[in-house]
């Protein structure tokens, strides 16, 4: 069964670092863009980090840029999302998703396995 | 950056009734646009990529068409099961989300 799990989600105080896990199971994770989007509650989905299949282009959205670092490792079916200077905007449901398959394993592409998601609270 | 607008942000329908989903881009983005349905609490799933093709499992009743900057979602025979927000998103460049639409079946 193709599947994400994510984990690493908490409560934590503004300025803090946390690290997300995502781990990808039944499929080959080498050849898959993989990317992280979150929703606050009752909002919409934010697309907020993105990695092409070998780990060599990552991309951020202008308001995580700078604080969070996307990784993965390829030995261990897994994708991280590194969040250092939370702020409280930054609370929400993160999922982990992978990009459809393509020749080049890009992260620019529709996105077909999605994980059920991990919380992150920012609050004092 | 490339924007995009969704319309409408919300709609009320009956079962069986075909409704159409738009979704405008700023600029020309080829057909690199997807559509996901998200129900309460659910994670998204996809319904349609490359702006007209169907994901593998997705029902025939959902169609997407387009390209440039002008796409539509449209879904037929409208089950029950449909009510859900329904989200944009292109890839021609950073992944962009459209601010979505909620369908409520009457």
């Amino acid at each position: 069964e193709v599947q994400l799990v994510e984990s690493g989600g908490g409560v934590i105080r503004p300025g803090g670092s946390l690290r997300l896990s995502c781990a990808a199971s039944g499929f080959k994770f080498d050849d898959y863009g993989m990317s992280w989007v979150r929703q606050v509650p009752g909002k919409g989905l934010e697309w907020v980090s993105g990695i092409n299949s070998n780990g060599a282009r990552t991309g951020y959205t202008d308001s995580v840029k700078g604080r969070f670092t996307i990784s993965r490792d390829s030995a261990k079916n897994s994708l991280y999302l590194e969040m250092n200077s939370l702020r409280t905007e930054d609370t929400a449901l993160y999922y982990c998703a992978s990009a459809l398959g393509d020749s080049s394993g890009s992260y620019f592409n529709a996105m077909d396995v999605w994980g059920q998601g991990t919380t992150v609270i920012v609050s004092s | 950056a490339i924007q995009l607008t969704q319309s409408p942000s919300s709609l009320s329908t009956s079962v069986g009734d075909t409704v159409t989903i738009t979704c405008r881009a700023s600029q020309g983005i080829s057909s690199t646009l997807a559509w996901y349905q998200q129900r309460p609490g659910k994670a998204p799933n996809l319904l349609i990529y490359d702006a007209s093709t169907l994901e593998s499992g997705v029902p025939s009743r959902f169609s997407g068409s387009g390209s440039g900057t002008d796409f539509t979602l449209t879904i037929s025979s409208l089950q029950p099961e449909d009510s859900a927000t329904y989200y944009c998103q292109h890839y021609a460049s950073y992944p962009l989300f459209g601010h979505g639409t909620r369908l409520e079946i009457k």
